[in-house]
Protein backbone atom coordinates (compact mmCIF):
# COMPACT_ATOMS: atom_id res chain seq x y z
CA UNK A 1 0.00 0.00 0.00
CA UNK A 2 1.20 3.45 -0.44
CA UNK A 3 2.78 5.25 2.54
CA UNK A 4 4.69 7.93 4.25
CA UNK A 5 8.39 7.57 4.93
CA UNK A 6 11.77 9.09 6.44
CA UNK A 7 14.91 9.46 5.22
CA UNK A 8 17.14 9.06 8.34
CA UNK A 9 16.23 7.19 11.85
CA UNK A 10 18.28 10.02 13.80
CA UNK A 11 19.60 13.15 13.90
CA UNK A 12 22.34 14.63 16.23
CA UNK A 13 22.68 18.50 16.82
CA UNK A 14 24.16 21.11 18.69
CA UNK A 15 21.80 23.19 20.28
CA UNK A 16 22.02 26.72 18.39
CA UNK A 17 22.41 24.53 14.91
CA UNK A 18 19.44 24.16 12.85
CA UNK A 19 17.88 21.00 12.04
CA UNK A 20 16.28 19.48 9.34
CA UNK A 21 14.04 16.24 9.16
CA UNK A 22 12.68 14.88 5.91
CA UNK A 23 9.94 13.08 4.68
CA UNK A 24 8.83 11.21 1.47
CA UNK A 25 5.58 10.08 0.72
CA UNK A 26 4.18 8.40 -2.07
CA UNK A 27 0.55 8.93 -2.14
CA UNK A 28 0.47 11.33 -4.83
CA UNK A 29 -2.94 12.73 -4.75
CA UNK A 30 -2.35 13.72 -0.55
CA UNK A 31 -3.47 16.82 -0.09
CA UNK A 32 -2.67 17.55 3.64
CA UNK A 33 0.27 17.25 5.66
CA UNK A 34 1.64 17.51 9.29
CA UNK A 35 4.52 17.17 11.51
CA UNK A 36 4.25 16.40 15.13
CA UNK A 37 6.87 15.70 18.07
CA UNK A 38 6.47 12.87 20.14
CA UNK A 39 7.95 12.91 23.66
CA UNK A 40 8.74 10.10 25.25
CA UNK A 41 5.63 8.42 27.12
CA UNK A 42 2.96 10.86 25.67
CA UNK A 43 1.05 11.35 22.78
CA UNK A 44 1.90 13.30 19.59
CA UNK A 45 2.51 17.51 19.41
CA UNK A 46 0.69 18.79 16.53
CA UNK A 47 3.65 21.20 14.89
CA UNK A 48 3.12 22.46 12.03
CA UNK A 49 0.50 21.68 8.75
CA UNK A 50 0.71 22.24 5.25
CA UNK A 51 -1.54 21.63 2.52
CA UNK A 52 -0.55 20.47 -1.22
CA UNK A 53 -1.77 23.78 -2.68
CA UNK A 54 1.74 25.30 -1.10
CA UNK A 55 5.34 24.70 -0.79
CA UNK A 56 6.10 26.51 2.20
CA UNK A 57 4.67 27.39 5.37
CA UNK A 58 6.93 28.91 8.15
CA UNK A 59 5.70 29.56 12.31
CA UNK A 60 7.58 29.81 15.52
CA UNK A 61 11.27 28.51 14.56
CA UNK A 62 9.62 25.80 12.30
CA UNK A 63 9.18 26.11 8.22
CA UNK A 64 7.60 22.98 6.15
CA UNK A 65 8.81 22.50 2.54
CA UNK A 66 6.78 20.27 0.63
CA UNK A 67 7.87 19.57 -2.74
CA UNK A 68 5.39 17.92 -4.81
CA UNK A 69 7.24 16.85 -7.91
CA UNK A 70 9.55 14.25 -6.06
CA UNK A 71 6.80 13.86 -3.31
CA UNK A 72 8.97 15.01 -0.31
CA UNK A 73 8.37 17.14 2.71
CA UNK A 74 10.72 18.70 5.23
CA UNK A 75 10.65 20.39 8.57
CA UNK A 76 13.45 22.73 9.57
CA UNK A 77 14.10 24.08 13.06
CA UNK A 78 15.83 26.97 13.66
CA UNK A 79 18.38 27.38 16.56
CA UNK A 80 17.64 24.10 17.83
CA UNK A 81 17.46 23.95 21.73
CA UNK A 82 17.28 20.78 24.23
CA UNK A 83 14.09 20.92 24.52
CA UNK A 84 13.43 20.16 20.86
CA UNK A 85 14.72 16.59 21.80
CA UNK A 86 12.25 14.20 20.88
CA UNK A 87 11.16 12.19 17.97
CA UNK A 88 9.11 13.87 14.92
CA UNK A 89 7.00 12.19 12.88
CA UNK A 90 5.21 13.60 9.02
CA UNK A 91 1.68 12.12 8.38
CA UNK A 92 -0.71 12.98 5.49
CA UNK A 93 -4.28 12.62 5.87
CA UNK A 94 -6.01 9.99 3.99
CA UNK A 95 -8.49 11.70 1.08
CA UNK A 96 -11.17 10.08 2.63
CA UNK A 97 -11.73 9.99 6.74
CA UNK A 98 -9.46 12.17 7.64
CA UNK A 99 -7.51 9.26 9.88
CA UNK A 100 -3.79 9.66 9.40
CA UNK A 101 -1.14 7.60 7.95
CA UNK A 102 2.71 8.29 9.96
CA UNK A 103 6.05 7.91 9.22
CA UNK A 104 8.32 6.38 10.64
CA UNK A 105 9.56 9.05 12.71
CA UNK A 106 12.86 10.39 13.24
CA UNK A 107 14.72 10.58 16.64
CA UNK A 108 16.20 14.36 17.30
CA UNK A 109 19.09 14.73 20.16
CA UNK A 110 19.91 18.13 20.98
CA UNK A 111 23.20 18.32 22.75
CA UNK A 112 24.76 21.20 24.31
CA UNK B 1 -6.96 24.63 23.32
CA UNK B 2 -8.66 21.41 22.68
CA UNK B 3 -7.86 18.63 24.93
CA UNK B 4 -8.30 15.59 24.94
CA UNK B 5 -7.80 12.69 27.62
CA UNK B 6 -6.92 9.17 27.93
CA UNK B 7 -7.62 6.90 31.43
CA UNK B 8 -6.06 5.30 32.82
CA UNK B 9 -2.66 6.57 31.70
CA UNK B 10 -1.32 3.14 32.14
CA UNK B 11 -2.22 -0.32 33.30
CA UNK B 12 -1.02 -3.80 34.25
CA UNK B 13 -2.87 -6.76 33.78
CA UNK B 14 -2.72 -10.18 34.00
CA UNK B 15 -2.79 -12.40 30.52
CA UNK B 16 -6.60 -13.68 29.57
CA UNK B 17 -8.17 -10.55 31.30
CA UNK B 18 -9.88 -7.43 29.65
CA UNK B 19 -9.40 -4.28 29.74
CA UNK B 20 -11.05 -0.83 28.92
CA UNK B 21 -9.47 2.63 28.20
CA UNK B 22 -11.29 5.64 28.16
CA UNK B 23 -10.57 8.58 25.10
CA UNK B 24 -12.62 11.99 25.92
CA UNK B 25 -12.50 15.18 24.54
CA UNK B 26 -12.69 17.47 27.58
CA UNK B 27 -13.38 20.91 25.73
CA UNK B 28 -15.12 19.95 22.63
CA UNK B 29 -17.78 17.63 20.46
CA UNK B 30 -16.03 15.25 18.20
CA UNK B 31 -17.55 13.31 16.06
CA UNK B 32 -14.77 11.34 14.76
CA UNK B 33 -12.36 9.49 17.47
CA UNK B 34 -9.49 7.74 16.10
CA UNK B 35 -7.17 4.63 17.66
CA UNK B 36 -4.22 4.31 17.02
CA UNK B 37 -1.46 1.91 18.74
CA UNK B 38 2.61 2.64 18.99
CA UNK B 39 4.89 -0.56 19.71
CA UNK B 40 8.35 0.67 20.72
CA UNK B 41 10.27 2.49 18.88
CA UNK B 42 7.59 2.45 16.12
CA UNK B 43 5.17 4.76 14.20
CA UNK B 44 1.79 5.11 15.24
CA UNK B 45 -0.48 2.70 13.61
CA UNK B 46 -4.22 3.07 13.13
CA UNK B 47 -6.60 0.46 14.42
CA UNK B 48 -10.03 2.16 13.78
CA UNK B 49 -12.20 4.84 13.11
CA UNK B 50 -15.02 5.38 15.50
CA UNK B 51 -17.99 7.87 14.86
CA UNK B 52 -20.34 8.47 17.45
CA UNK B 53 -23.42 6.36 17.25
CA UNK B 54 -22.12 3.83 14.25
CA UNK B 55 -19.87 1.12 13.95
CA UNK B 56 -16.11 1.28 14.09
CA UNK B 57 -14.13 0.93 11.03
CA UNK B 58 -11.09 -1.05 11.52
CA UNK B 59 -8.24 -1.30 9.22
CA UNK B 60 -7.22 -4.75 7.48
CA UNK B 61 -5.33 -7.13 10.28
CA UNK B 62 -7.02 -5.47 13.60
CA UNK B 63 -9.31 -8.27 14.80
CA UNK B 64 -13.01 -6.06 15.95
CA UNK B 65 -13.79 -8.62 18.14
CA UNK B 66 -10.86 -8.21 20.13
CA UNK B 67 -10.39 -4.55 19.98
CA UNK B 68 -13.94 -3.85 21.15
CA UNK B 69 -14.92 0.35 20.07
CA UNK B 70 -17.65 1.93 21.97
CA UNK B 71 -18.42 5.74 20.90
CA UNK B 72 -21.70 6.34 22.01
CA UNK B 73 -21.41 10.13 22.64
CA UNK B 74 -19.85 13.45 21.36
CA UNK B 75 -17.17 13.83 23.97
CA UNK B 76 -16.47 9.59 24.65
CA UNK B 77 -15.04 6.58 22.37
CA UNK B 78 -13.78 3.26 24.82
CA UNK B 79 -11.58 0.67 23.26
CA UNK B 80 -11.59 -2.95 25.46
CA UNK B 81 -8.81 -5.23 24.75
CA UNK B 82 -10.57 -8.44 25.37
CA UNK B 83 -8.36 -11.43 26.49
CA UNK B 84 -4.93 -9.46 26.33
CA UNK B 85 -2.19 -11.38 25.77
CA UNK B 86 1.66 -10.02 26.43
CA UNK B 87 1.92 -9.30 22.27
CA UNK B 88 -1.23 -7.03 22.83
CA UNK B 89 1.10 -4.43 25.15
CA UNK B 90 1.90 -1.56 23.59
CA UNK B 91 1.29 1.80 23.68
CA UNK B 92 -2.41 3.10 22.60
CA UNK B 93 -3.05 6.75 21.81
CA UNK B 94 -6.37 8.20 20.47
CA UNK B 95 -7.20 11.51 18.97
CA UNK B 96 -10.56 13.07 18.29
CA UNK B 97 -11.45 15.29 15.61
CA UNK B 98 -13.31 18.45 15.30
CA UNK B 99 -13.58 21.27 12.46
CA UNK B 100 -10.80 19.94 10.49
CA UNK B 101 -8.44 19.56 13.25
CA UNK B 102 -7.20 16.19 14.82
CA UNK B 103 -5.82 16.57 18.65
CA UNK B 104 -4.29 13.28 20.23
CA UNK B 105 -4.83 12.34 23.89
CA UNK B 106 -1.82 11.20 26.09
CA UNK B 107 -1.81 7.87 25.28
CA UNK B 108 -2.48 4.74 27.69
CA UNK B 109 0.52 2.14 28.23
CA UNK B 110 -0.63 -1.42 27.98
CA UNK B 111 1.66 -3.93 29.71
CA UNK B 112 0.10 -7.54 29.76
CA UNK B 113 1.82 -10.37 31.62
Amino acid sequence: GESVGLHLPTLSVQEGDNSIINCAYSNSASDYFIWYKQESGKGPQFIIDIRSNMDKRQGQRVTVLLNKTVKHLSLQIAATQPGDSAVYFCAEMRNSGYALNFGKGTSLLVTP
Amino acid sequence: GAVVSQHPSWVICKSGTSVKIECRSLDFQATTMFWYRQFPKQSLMLMATSNEGSKATYEQGVEKDKFLINHASLTLSTLTVTSAHPEDSSFYICSARTSGSQFFGPGTRLTVL
